[in-house]
């Protein structure tokens, strides 16, 4: 069974500070996905990153980065500089590879509200 | 971005209404997702279909008929809801590989839904 934990549930922060998202995943899969996406007040699930279970680097997008480790079944997402506009709910997720099968479950941690404070 | 719309935006109705939501997706993509979102639940998967067909229906109450008569289009039929069904309903859409895993699924912006 797959299961995402972010043990965050609120996180508040003024301007320009750093600010780290945690997510840590369950699978039995050799093959998976993990993926963050942001849901601002509209409501909207916004996709910022999909990333394979074989590829460990690390990314960087702007002021967005991400840190997965496989030894702890982590997927980390750090907001540098963080502004007003990044709050929102932030969530991780996991797909697994399916072993031959059809696998269009997406499972969802239950999120991490941000706030930036101005 | 408007690659997958959803209508209407909020929605009230009696438990004895029958609506409907409306999803569209213009991105070109195979399969598409029904999304239920209550206060302080993790996002629960309704439906999916992939290219027409329905492909996994996760014990939802037979209060939600899906119905998707195209690629591009996915309904939502509601009928004799209960105050619990009170959340937010995502669509959303993917590429549709063979397997469906690892496809980025792409969102619309929901139907806040309030049953009274």
């Amino acid at each position: 069974a797959q299961k995402v934990t972010q043990a965050q549930t609120e996180i508040s922060v003024v301007e320009k500070e750093d600010v780290t998202l945690d997510c840590v995943y369950e699978t039995r899969d050799t093959t998976y996905y993990l993926f963050w996406y942001k849901q601002p007040p509209s409501g909207e699930l916004v996709f910022l990153i999909r990333r394979n279970s074989f590829d460990e680097q690390n990314e960087i997008s702007g002021r967005y980065s991400w840190n997965f480790q496989k030894s702890t079944s982590s997927f980390n997402f750090t907001i540098t500089a963080s502004q007003v506009v990044d709050s929102a709910v932030y969530f991780c997720a996991l797909s697994e590879g399916g072993s031959g099968g059809s696998n269009y479950k997406l499972t969802f941690g239950k999120g991490t509200l941000l706030t930036v404070n101005p | 971005e408007t690659g997958v719309t959803q209508t209407p935006r909020h929605l009230v109705m009696g438990m004895t209404n029958k609506k409907s939501l409306k999803c569209e997706q213009h991105l070109g993509h195979n399969a598409m997702y029904w999304y239920k979102q209550s206060a302080k639940k993790p996002l629960e998967l309704m439906f999916v279909y992939s290219l027409e067909e329905r492909v996994e229906n996760n014990s939802v109450p037979s209060r939600f008929s899906p119905e998707c008569p195209n690629s591009s289009h996915l309904f939502l039929h509601l009928h004799t809801l209960q105050p619990e069904d009170s959340a937010l309903y995502l669509c959303a859409s993917s590429q549709g590989t063979t397997s469906g895993s690892g496809d980025t699924q792409y969102f619309g912006p929901g139907t806040r839904l309030t049953v009274l």
